[in-house]
């Protein structure tokens, strides 16, 4: 298994404004992504984060609006940048491990419950 | 990836074994079942996934009709902790996508 930490846990922000997720994981994972849930809804996949290229954005997605970063193997950001309030959501970062036969086996962080006014 | 169809919430007595049915009437050959739960305020948990077989682990069973058209996951003896929103997933092994239905709220009663 692996241990994701999320910063920050909870953020409350003004519309137009950017605010970066971080991602923290205790081992070195393959694959990385990044979900949206909506109040009331089920999760949405905004992206995987791809260690040392870009991000592959899901339909309905784009990097303007969702830069993510990925630095290393234990390491990534999600942007969302210029904020409306329809952007109020909470969003979770999760891994699979390289170990693993299936990519679908996914470790899920705390989330990051963000309010945009 | 098939399409899954749950029950939007069931209740179960503590102590009591939970099942939850989920059918994927279109699942494909190559497609697993798999099963997460998210606690409320909390990150989804993966619970169990198979094929064909059935499949059990210190969480939970999984039973797998012969058709592979529904499945049930089993909760031996729930416990109050174990209310959540419990989701189906099919999909193949080799795609990460995970696509999310609504899910089964499972409220377990005192």
């Amino acid at each position: 298994s692996a241990v994701i930490s999320q910063k920050p846990s909870r953020d409350i922000c003004q519309r137009g404004t950017s605010l970066t997720i971080q991602c923290q994981v205790d081992s070195q994972v393959t694959m990385m992504f990044w979900y949206r849930q909506q109040p009331g809804q089920s999760l949405t996949l905004i992206a995987t984060a791809n260690q040392g290229s870009e991000a592959t954005y899901e339909s309905g997605f784009v990097i303007d609006k969702f830069p993510i970063s990925r630095p290393n193997l234990t390491f990534s950001t999600l942007t969302v940048s210029n904020m409306s309030p329809e952007d109020s959501s909470i969003y979770l970062c999760s891994v699979a491990t390289s170990s693993r036969s299936s990519y679908n086996e996914q470790f899920f962080g705390p989330g990051t419950r963000l309010t945009v006014l | 990836d098939a399409k899954t169809t749950q029950p939007p919430s069931m209740d179960c007595a503590e102590g009591r074994a939970a099942n939850l049915p989920c059918n994927h009437s279109t699942i494909s050959g190559n497609e697993y079942v798999y099963w997460y739960r998210q606690i409320h305020s909390q990150g989804p948990q993966y619970i169990i996934h198979g094929l064909k077989n059935n499949e059990t682990n210190e969480m939970a069973s999984l039973i797998i009709t012969e058709d592979r058209k529904s499945s049930t996951l089993i909760l031996p003896h729930a416990t109050l902790r174990d209310t959540a929103v419990y989701y189906c997933i099919a999909i193949m092994d080799s795609n990460y996508q995970l696509i999310w239905g609504a899910g089964t709220k499972l409220i377990i009663k005192p």
